[in-house]
């Protein structure tokens, strides 16, 4: 079954609103990587975690350091340029390899 | 920095066909990765590789074949491919155990 249960699967927000993402996980996970879509389709990197959190300008995201099950994606002041679909993606560990389970995607819009 | 290209952008196949896709990084990253994308879905791997010549299977990984030809590139061929099958291919790599970064994607269609 899933690994990855991701919400909302969409969103709307207005320009200057603040808002988050969640990803849960069913098992311990190792990290977790957030990624933004395109309209072109390309998946950009936004952050990689392994504990904590990690702050990039008006984004931050989360990993829960204790039981390792969620993580989360804050999205301050939203801005037209924030549109796309984004991903969490978590890494179970303990084999070889990297391997991620993707969630199925959150779709924002932000509009003016 | 470093960057994966993907080669072609747009694939376009025939029911049956053999259909190979190309992915390069020059990040010196020792893994590397494909993965399957439909339409409004997430992203689900089909072959993975830890080194030169390894080959590891994903969830996805009937009907496809890959290779690892080099540390810098790993190729993926579809075996016979699907009517009406479109999706999005993504290459990424990384270093073992570390952050992944992805390729533009080839985009598949099937005729």
């Amino acid at each position: 079954g899933d690994q990855v249960e991701q919400s909302p699967s969409a969103l709307s927000l207005h320009e200057g609103t603040d808002s988050a993402l969640r990803c849960n996980f069913t098992t311990t996970m190792r990290s977790v990587q957030w990624f933004r879509q395109n309209s072109r389709g390309s998946l950009i990197s936004l952050f990689y975690l392994a504990s904590g959190t990690k702050e990039n300008g008006r984004l931050k995201s989360a990993f829960d350091s204790k039981e390792r099950r969620y993580s989360t994606l804050h999205i301050r002041d939203a801005q037209l340029e924030d549109s796309g679909t984004y991903f969490c993606a978590a890494e179970k560990g303990g084999g070889t390899g990297s391997k991620l389970s993707f969630g199925k995607g959150a779709k924002l819009t932000v509009s003016p | 920095g470093g960057i994966i290209t993907q080669t072609p952008k747009f694939l376009i196949g025939q029911e049956g066909q053999k259909l190979t896709l190309k992915c390069q990084q020059n990040f010196n990253h020792d893994t590397m990765y494909w993965y399957r994308q439909d339409s409004g879905k997430g992203l689900r791997l089909i072959y993975y590789s830890i080194t030169e010549n390894d080959l590891q299977k994903g969830d996805l990984s009937e009907g496809y074949d890959a290779s690892r030809e080099k540390k810098s590139s790993f190729s993926l061929t579809v075996t016979s491919a699907q009517k009406n099958e479109m999706a999005v291919f993504l290459c990424a790599s990384s270093m073992q155990g570390w952050e992944q970064y992805f390729g533009p994607g080839t985009r598949l269609t099937v005729l």
